[in-house]
């Protein structure tokens, strides 16, 4: 089984500032993906970023990274430099590599205020 | 522009209306997805299918039906719904290639209101 929870359901921060969003995570595989998408006003969910678990190094897509902490089950993503585009809701997601599918979070409302 | 067309972008029908709810992927994978995401819940897997092959169906009730008459196609057949069925039902696709796992892609969802 696999459980993943986004503890902040809404954060706001100014244009150009860094942000940070929670997650942890619980899963009984050996091996896992770890994923964050964004959901903008579209509807459209989009892949951010992912991280590998056997990876120790954390994962970096320009102005996204994450702080990947396996031992603490902790996987938050930080937005550097915010933009207004940034605004939208953010899932964290994982999956095993031995069949359990992707488990999203309830998500976290990030708004990037000008 | 998305690789996964969702049609219609909104649906509003009554409990005994008959819909259908129609996806497209021009990605080449080989896998499809049905999910629900209702406010302030995670997303939910309804269906997935693997080469055209349903391979899970998690529990969904019957009045939802779906079809994959081929790797580029998914439809999602409704009937007699609940107003608790009123949700943002989102379609996706992966490349499964039996080794790691793989990135969804999305549509844009429909966007459906049982009154």
């Amino acid at each position: 089984a696999q459980t993943v929870t986004q503890s902040q359901p809404e954060m706001s921060v100014q244009e150009a500032e860094t942000v940070t969003l929670s997650c942890t995570y619980d899963t009984s595989e050996n091996n896992y993906y770890l994923f964050w998408y964004k959901q903008p006003p579209s509807r459209q969910m989009i892949l951010v970023i992912r991280q590998e678990a056997y990876k120790q190094q954390n994962a970096t897509e320009n102005r996204f990274s994450v702080n990947f902490q396996k031992a603490a089950k902790s996987f938050s993503l930080k937005i550097s430099d915010s933009q207004l585009g940034d605004t939208a809701m953010y899932f964290c997601a994982v999956e095993g590599t031995s069949g359990s599918r992707l488990t999203f979070g309830e998500g976290t409302q990030l708004t990037v205020n000008p | 522009e998305t690789g996964v067309t969702q049609t219609p972008r909104h649906l509003v029908m009554g409990m005994t209306n008959k819909k259908s709810l129609k996806c497209e992927q021009h990605l080449g994978h080989n896998a499809m997805y049905w999910y629900k995401q209702s406010a302030k819940k995670p997303l939910e897997l309804m269906f997935v299918y693997s080469l055209e092959e349903r391979v899970e169906n998690n529990s969904v009730p019957s009045r939802f039906s779906p079809e994959c008459p081929n790797s580029s196609h998914l439809f999602l057949h409704l009937h007699t719904l609940q107003p608790e069925d009123s949700a943002l039902y989102l379609c996706a696709s992966s490349h499964q290639s039996g080794t790691g796992v793989n990135t969804l892609h999305f549509g844009n969802g429909t966007r459906l209101t049982v009154t």
